[in-house]
């Protein structure tokens, strides 16, 4: 069964410090989210791509957030400054370019920063 | 701001009851409703999605729409144990895929 990859499984990381997530989505998928989900919360979407141009990063925090997918395939979210309050579980998700399709979301990465 | 509301809970059942999850959403305009289950520190996995009126079943689980009052659920009927988890409310605008997501609502079934 086709599945969505996330690396790494869990980051630990002291602030100030640079981070950095992978995702490859389901092969066929043109769209493909980065959600944030702090503890006890549902998870927000920080980006969304479409093939390789993004749709919507108005919640992404660009002063230190950056999220790319040159090829349109896989994509890279960076964190520079990690700040204490990123503390997070960053979830990749893809799903097809139709109207109604359904995510699929990857394991996720659990995000310290101490 | 579009919002989608859940009950934080948690939300209580004997082991064999039906457990009923509650979920409102503010945009007129969503178009499809989806239900992920999450269990503690495992990523959102897809277990229903209703787009029309009514109900909808699959095994043990129904979803429910009603669009005229912004109200979709979820009953699960024969609780298990293994049901215990969080489960998230997510809707969809009818421009694009991105899902609106609400806060969960804590299962837990006691044997």
């Amino acid at each position: 069964e086709a599945e969505v990859a996330q690396s790494p499984r869990y980051k630990i990381t002291e602030k100030s410090q640079a981070v950095a997530f992978w995702c490859d989505p389901i092969s066929g998928h043109a769209t493909l989210y980065w959600y944030r989900q702090i503890l006890g919360q549902g998870p927000e979407l920080l980006v969304q791509f479409q093939d390789e141009s993004v749709v919507d990063d108005s919640q992404l925090p660009k002063d230190r957030f950056s999220a790319e997918r040159l090829k349109g395939v896989d994509s890279t979210l960076k964190i520079q400054p990690a700040e204490l309050g990123d503390s997070a579980m960053y979830l990749c998700a893809s799903s097809g370019d139709r109207p109604g399709e359904k995510l699929f979301f990857g394991s996720g990465t659990q995000l310290s920063v101490l | 701001q579009k919002e989608v509301e859940q009950n934080s809970g948690p939300l209580s059942v004997p082991e064999g009851a039906i457990a009923s999850l509650n979920c409102t959403y503010s945009d007129r305009g969503s178009q499809s409703f989806f239900w992920y289950r999450q269990y503690s520190g495992k990523s959102p996995e897809l277990i229903m999605f209703i787009y029309s009126n009514g109900d909808k079943e699959d095994g043990r689980f129904t979803a429910q729409l009603n669009k005229a009052s912004q109200y979709v659920s979820l009953l699960i009927r024969d609780s298990q144990p293994s049901d215990s988890a969080t489960y998230l409310c997510a809707v969809n605008e009818n421009a694009g895929n991105m899902l609106t997501f609400g806060g969960g609502t804590r299962l837990m079934v006691k044997p």
